[in-house]
């Protein structure tokens, strides 16, 4: 079944415990993202890769690193979370020319919470 | 920048009314994708929806269709026979033609469909 996962699907943590929410999809996918979801604000992109080692800044990547050492996996750090960084997150995939056009596969999503 | 404003926080119908969920960008890009993704409770991220803006005929699938204006950068969602699995937060989203690898996501509509 072609899927993106994600885990945790939830997690508490406090303040400054670094974490990973680790996101892994079984489509071969070139093009893949993170975005955080928010009340109010829908979902807003935090990083992208396109490819295997190649990531850059979407527009809230404060606080955020990624990597993408294999085609599969495009894991989202937070190396110290704050309280701001309560948020349900979202990993997503597509082929290159699919991103083009917008049509994402998403994750069930992580909701994390940090006191 | 480009934005995306859904002014509809939430909804509610009977089922198999019709439903219309609004949405507005603003945008100087002449062309660009426009979407409506669907969450329902599961959190899952769906497609519903594209509309690629130079085509003048609305999208459709099945019972999903939507008012595209472009001149008005609007961008409407009309769900017919609404269902109880249409039960869901809508999230109108944009994409220019070319440049930033992101969708810019509205605020969301939350419907409810009420037996």
């Amino acid at each position: 079944e072609a899927q993106v996962t994600q885990n945790p699907r939830y997690l508490i943590t406090v303040t400054g415990k670094k974490l990973t929410v680790t996101c892994s999809q079984n489509m071969n996918h070139e093009y893949m993202s993170w975005y955080r979801q928010d009340p109010g604000l829908g979902l807003r992109q935090i990083y992208y890769s396109m490819n295997v080692e190649v990531t850059d800044k979407g527009d809230v990547p404060e606080g955020y690193k990624v990597s993408r050492k294999e085609k599969r996996n495009f894991p989202l750090i937070l190396e110290s979370p704050s309280p701001n960084q309560t948020s349900l997150y979202f990993c997503a995939s597509s082929t290159r020319q699919a991103a083009n056009t917008g049509e994402l596969f998403f994750g069930e999503g992580s909701r994390l919470t940090v006191l | 920048a480009q934005t995306v404003t859904q002014s509809q926080p939430e909804m509610s119908v009977q089922e198999a009314e019709t439903v219309t969920l609004s949405c507005t960008y603003d945008t100087s890009e002449s062309n660009y994708y426009l979407f409506w993704y669907k969450q329902p409770p599961s959190r899952q991220m769906i497609l519903v929806i594209r509309q690629e803006a130079y085509k003048q005929q609305n999208a459709t699938e099945n019972r999903f269709s939507v008012n595209f204006q472009k001149a008005a950068k609007s961008f409407s969602l009309k769900i017919s026979d609404s269902q109880l699995g249409d039960t869901a937060m809508y999230f109108c989203a944009f994409r220019v033609y070319q440049g930033a690898q992101k969708l810019v996501f509205g605020q969301g509509t939350r419907l409810t469909i009420n037996p």
